[in-house]
């Protein structure tokens, strides 16, 4: 069976620090896709990222970046430089192969305060 | 490019009461999803519809959810009757094949 493990509940930062959102993860696939999403307060989840099992290389888009380690089975989640308009939910996601379900976990509630 | 559309966005009814959602998918999706979020949970899939076939419903409480994808585009999903526990965000997505799913504002869903 596949699971998603966020341990962290809520996050609170103050504006411009950097910030690391975990993301633990369990499946027997050998071929499987991680996703972040993001849920502002209007409640639509905003797709993020999709990494694929066979590619371990980070990633970087602007202040995000992302760190996929599979000998931890873990897809970590980094704001730099964080800002009030990052605040929201955020939900790591796991699937299998092809367009499959996606299994979420409970989602980390991240508040920037100013 | 528009993005996924349902409707309504919100709707109060009583237990026992039938109610249906609405979902429009993004243009040429072949692909499907109705998800369930309850307040502080993360989503969860009730059905996935590949063109106008079920994929998975394994999650889906049969005996009062239903949901259908006329000629592979919009799709309906019905609660009938509902229960307390059906008080929940219902989400939809569309994704072409092997790819990221992209999701509507969803409806927010009261049942008293």
């Amino acid at each position: 069976a596949q699971k998603v493990t966020q341990a962290q509940t809520e996050i609170s930062v103050v504006e411009k620090e950097d910030v690391t959102l975990d993301c633990v993860y369990e499946t027997r696939d050998t071929t499987y896709y991680l996703f972040w999403y993001k849920q502002p307060p209007s409640g639509e989840l905003v797709f993020l990222i999709r990494r694929n099992s066979f590619d371990e290389q980070n990633e970087i888009s602007g202040r995000y970046s992302w760190n996929f380690q599979k000998s931890t089975s873990s897809f970590n989640f980094t704001i730099t430089a964080s800002q009030v308009v990052d605040s929201a939910v955020y939900f790591c996601a796991l699937s299998g192969r092809g367009a499959q379900k996606l299994v979420f976990g409970q989602g980390t509630r991240l508040t920037i305060n100013p | 490019e528009a993005g996924v559309a349902q409707s309504p966005r919100y709707k109060i009814i009583e237990k026992r009461q039938s109610v249906a959602f609405w979902c429009n998918p993004i243009s040429g999706h072949a692909t499907l999803y109705w998800y369930q979020q309850i307040l502080g949970q993360g989503p969860k899939l009730l059905i996935q519809f590949q063109n106008n076939g079920v994929v998975d419903d394994s999650q889906l409480p049969k005996d009062r959810f239903s949901a259908e994808r006329l000629k592979g585009v919009d799709s309906t999903l019905k609660i009938q009757p509902a229960k307390l526990e059906d008080s929940a965000v219902y989400l939809c997505a569309s994704s072409p094949l092997d790819s990221e799913q992209y999701f509507g504002p969803g409806t927010r869903l009261t049942v008293t």
